[in-house]
């Protein structure tokens, strides 16, 4: 069974500070998704990663994904309280998606 | 956004009643899914489907069947429901054949079993 691990659980920051969030696995994916959920609402995508080593940019948000295609890393920078809720990583498999539990991250004004 | 809706969105339930949650997608994708939510678990999948009466079992099925006789409907059935089965539901719909794998949710249906 696939798993994937996200790091940390929880993080509670202040406006303009910047963090990373983690997704780590032991198993090899063909491409890994980052999507963003808010309270009462499914899971939005922002990104996928296809590429060993690829890294994507939106707007204050950079995705990098493993040179070895089995982990991912999720930085923002000068986070803002609009950048609230859960972060899931998902990596693929086949036809199928395996979901991290998530990074709940709240950002203080 | 991607047309997808669930219904219902609440619904309270008791111990060993049969519960069925429906998905409707007005994007003609091949793929659809069901997920459930739990704290600490994230999205768990239960079943999905790829294409008109084709299903195959996730990782949390026991307890659970689908059925899917037209594209764009894919029908979750609790048999008997119990209290384990409390969650939120996700409903996902995927363009798969695209060549990149994407998946994009429904609003949920939040089930109570009292």
């Amino acid at each position: 069974t696939q798993l994937l691990e996200q790091s940390p659980q929880f993080l509670s920051i202040q406006e303009g500070e910047n963090l990373t969030v983690y997704c780590n696995s032991s198993s090899v994916f063909s491409s890994l998704q980052w999507y963003r959920q808010e309270p009462g609402e499914g899971p939005v995508l922002l990104v996928t990663v296809v590429t060993g080593g690829e890294v994507k940019k939106l707007k204050r948000l950079t995705f990098q994904f493993g040179d070895a295609r089995k982990d991912s890393s999720l930085h923002i920078t000068a986070a803002q309280p609009g950048d609230t809720g859960l972060y899931l990583c998902a990596g693929e498999y086949g036809n199928k998606l395996v979901f991290g539990a998530g990074t709940m991250l709240r950002v203080k004004s | 956004d991607a047309g997808i809706t669930q219904s219902p969105r609440h619904k309270v339930t008791e111990t060993g009643t049969p519960v069925t949650l429906r998905c409707h997608q007005t994007e003609n994708h091949r793929y659809m899914y069901w997920y459930r939510q739990d704290p600490g678990h994230g999205l768990r999948l239960i079943h999905y489907s790829y294409g008109v009466k084709d299903t195959d079992k996730g990782e949390v099925s026991d307890g659970y069947s689908v059925s899917r006789s037209k594209t764009e409907d894919f029908l979750l059935t609790l048999e008997s429901a119990t209290s384990s089965q409390t969650s939120v539901y996700f409903c996902a719909i995927s363009p798969l054949g695209t060549g990149i794998y994407e998946q994009y949710f429904g609003p949920g249906t939040r089930l109570t079993v009292t």
